[in-house]
């Protein structure tokens, strides 16, 4: 598509509850990022992949939270027994890849989780 | 490991008036420094970038200066306009292997008529 696209824009569930949320990156964008943006605080870095693969999962704030990639396009965010501190806007980037990530990423709206 | 302060806001200035957004990092190697701006109901999109010291960036009326020996990258601009309203974060990406950016907390400017 023409830009990053990010799906739903807003989620609001009940804690306990599992989420996921979806980056449609811009084609022929390899490189693909998952940033956190919580109030008042920075864009704190979740994780990157690399065509499916993801090689650094450290961002990842716990176990509760994990992503994969399919067919180097489309990711999935999947946030298990949310808590409310998981209530956040969640950030999809992509870029050209990698290696070549001269640091200009293509970002989405982002998906504003709110858990209650 | 990387990291990036800057100004914390939020900033808010008269049409025509001169910004300053402060921004600092620490970085291992030789980073890259970029400004991202995020205007309202939009995603972040990249406003300048220097890639080595001395450099200076600029876009849209706003500079910023790649300034090693004291680890600054501050963005100005000489005349605000009300359309500049937006937040600002400032980032860097390391020369090193971890080639992800690292942002700072941003900064929430607001241009009043």
């Amino acid at each position: 598509g023409a830009g990053v696209s990010q799906s739903p824009s807003n989620k609001v569930t009940e804690k306990g509850k599992d989420v996921e949320l979806r980056c449609d990156p811009i084609s022929g964008h390899t490189a693909l990022y998952w940033y956190r943006q919580s109030l008042g605080q920075g864009l704190e870095f979740l994780i990157y992949f690399q065509g499916n693969s993801a090689p650094d999962k450290s961002g990842l704030p716990s176990d509760r939270f994990s992503a994969e990639r399919t067919g180097g396009s489309v990711s999935t965010l999947t946030i298990q027994r949310t808590q409310q501190e998981d209530s956040a806007v969640y950030l999809c980037a992509s870029s050209l890849g990698w290696g070549l990530n001269t640091g200009e990423l293509f970002f989405g709206e982002g998906s504003r989780l709110t858990v209650l | 490991g990387n990291s990036v302060t800057q100004m914390e806001g939020p900033v808010t200035l008269s049409e025509e008036a001169f910004l300053t957004i402060n921004c600092t990092y620490t970085a291992t190697g030789y980073p890259s420094l970029f400004w991202y701006v995020q205007y309202p109901g939009e995603g972040l999109q990249l406003l300048l970038k220097a890639t080595k010291a001395d450099d200076k960036g600029s876009n849209k009326g706003f500079e910023a200066t790649y300034r090693k020996e004291t680890t600054s990258f501050h963005l100005e601009k000489g005349s605000v306009q009300v359309s500049d309203s937006a937040v600002y974060f400032c980032a860097l990406i390391s020369s090193g292997s971890a080639r992800q950016l690292t942002f700072g907390s941003g900064t929430q400017l607001t241009v009043l008529p």
